[in-house]
């Protein structure tokens, strides 16, 4: 059990349209969603943090009109990167928590490449 | 704030040899959990062990066992009988003992097993 989809796995778009990355809890209901960005060879740093039915909690230095996220229901939570430019080339990655077990669960990832 | 320390950015070990990845954190809080994860080249994040800070026994999962020494806040992950399949970025995390489910990561390290 415990698994995290995300869809798509990679994606290439042009600079100034936008782009949303689904992320599923396939065997669980998660109430909190975690998304996180990556940069090569380095650590995961938190964007924010999804709560179902209501509003996302963003981490400072995130700008929440170009982030987008959506958590709908209990297992899908949704992020859109908004008049995307190529500096937001990046690995993204979302997790999920299971309440009970209290350990979060990664989905693999989302490349996204703005040319 | 919460803080964790990677000091080891590579390692490298011999397969079947024993390998210790060092972890340092830094907090104000009783309860919380630590955890390392794992990321193959496929980046996928892969959960490796977790413990709880109320816990006086070391966590083990098999080949994967941690040193967990709470006053010296030190979380070591030792790895024995290294497989080329170890290969990885090992990222040790912590979490609060609370309703916030959010990680903070150390840097990582990139663990390189010789065969």
């Amino acid at each position: 059990g415990a698994v995290v989809s995300q869809h798509p796995s990679w994606v290439i778009c042009k600079s100034g349209t936008s782009v949303k990355i689904e992320c599923r809890s396939l065997d669980f209901q998660a109430t909190t969603m975690f998304w996180y960005r990556q940069f090569p060879k380095k650590s995961l740093m938190l964007m924010a943090t999804s709560n179902e039915g209501s509003k996302a909690t963003y981490e400072q230095g995130v700008e929440k009109d170009k982030f987008l996220i959506n958590h709908a229901s209990l297992t899908l939570s949704t992020l859109t990167v908004t008049s995307a430019h190529p500096e937001d080339s990046s690995f993204y990655i979302c997790s999920a928590g299971r309440e009970i077990q209290e350990t979060q669960y990664f989905g693999p990832g989302t490349r996204l490449l703005v040319l | 704030a919460q803080t964790v320390t990677q000091s080891q950015p590579e390692m490298s070990v011999q397969e079947a040899e024993t390998v210790t990845l060092s972890c340092t954190y830094d907090t104000s809080e009783s309860d919380y959990y630590l955890f390392w994860y794992k990321q193959p080249p496929s980046r996928q994040m892969i959960l490796v062990i977790r413990q709880e800070a109320y816990k006086q026994q070391n966590a083990t999962e098999n080949r994967f066992s941690v040193n967990f020494q709470k006053a010296a806040k030190s979380f070591s992950l030792k790895i024995s009988d290294s497989q080329l399949g170890d290969a990885a970025m090992y990222f040790c995390a912590y979490r609060s003992g609370g309703s916030n489910y959010k990680l903070t990561f150390g840097k990582g390290t990139l663990l390189t097993v010789n065969p």
